[in-house]
């Protein structure tokens, strides 16, 4: 099993750009989502999903965008990039019900100049 | 869901145990208290939850007090690759949402 995949490792954006953070998992996990981590600082969730076709908001939704139309992927797209979204994204992935015990990813460094 | 507060930092000796304390003060009768740590800029790793009772498991065991308000996660016999941000968390049981806050950061000394 690969576990939980990201893609790109890196990426730098113009302000204004859009584009799609890429998270794939490989074990039927109903559970996924996706944190942001400033510098010094611990994870802060922005969107989370129970099954495929369900989503919902976390603490800093603002400026970002989810769909699951699969169990496996969940892709966060950010609209229009703003500097302040320059952080590492992590994406995770848990069997829901039990114990939420959630699997990351390698994480996104996103910068936005 | 409640939060935690944790110690910013703590150093443990190589061998000894590491205790890292959490409150959750707020806590309610179905919410869970979680365990995870985050080595460099990994992402994050879980190591073990509880609701009422103590739990161990191969990586650490977990005490909570009887009134739930705060826990104590215990590394028994730390190494260096130990260290690590620890975050307490605290999860409602009919909740999907993780509020991770900023952890401890514990280094193991040789």
């Amino acid at each position: 099993n690969a576990g939980v995949t990201q893609t790109p490792k890196f990426q730098v954006l113009k302000t204004g750009q859009s584009m799609t953070l890429q998270c794939a998992q490989d074990m039927n996990h109903e559970y996924m989502s996706w944190y942001r981590q400033d510098p010094g600082m611990g994870l802060r969730l922005i969107h989370y999903s129970v099954g495929a076709g369900i989503t919902d908001q976390g603490e800093v939704p603002n400026g970002y965008n989810v769909s699951r139309s699969t169990t496996e992927d969940f892709p966060l797209r950010l609209l229009s990039a703003a500097p302040s979204q320059t952080s590492v994204y992590f994406c995770a992935s848990a069997r829901a019900g039990g114990a939420y015990e959630q699997y990351f990813g390698p994480g996104t460094r996103l910068t936005v100049t | 869901d409640a939060k935690t507060t944790q110690p910013t930092s703590m150093d443990c000796a190589e061998g000894r145990a590491a205790n890292l304390p959490c409150n959750h003060s707020t806590i309610s009768g179905n919410e869970y208290v979680y365990w995870y740590r985050q080595i460099h800029s990994q992402g994050p790793q879980y190591i073990i939850h509880g609701l009422k009772n103590n739990e161990t498991n191969e990586m650490a065991s977990l005490i909570i007090t009887e009134d739930r308000k705060s826990s104590t996660l215990i590394l028994p016999h730390a190494t260096l690759r130990d260290t690590a941000v620890y975050y307490c968390i605290v999860r409602s049981g009919t909740g999907n949402q993780f509020y991770f806050g900023t952890g401890t950061s514990l280094t193991v000394i040789p």
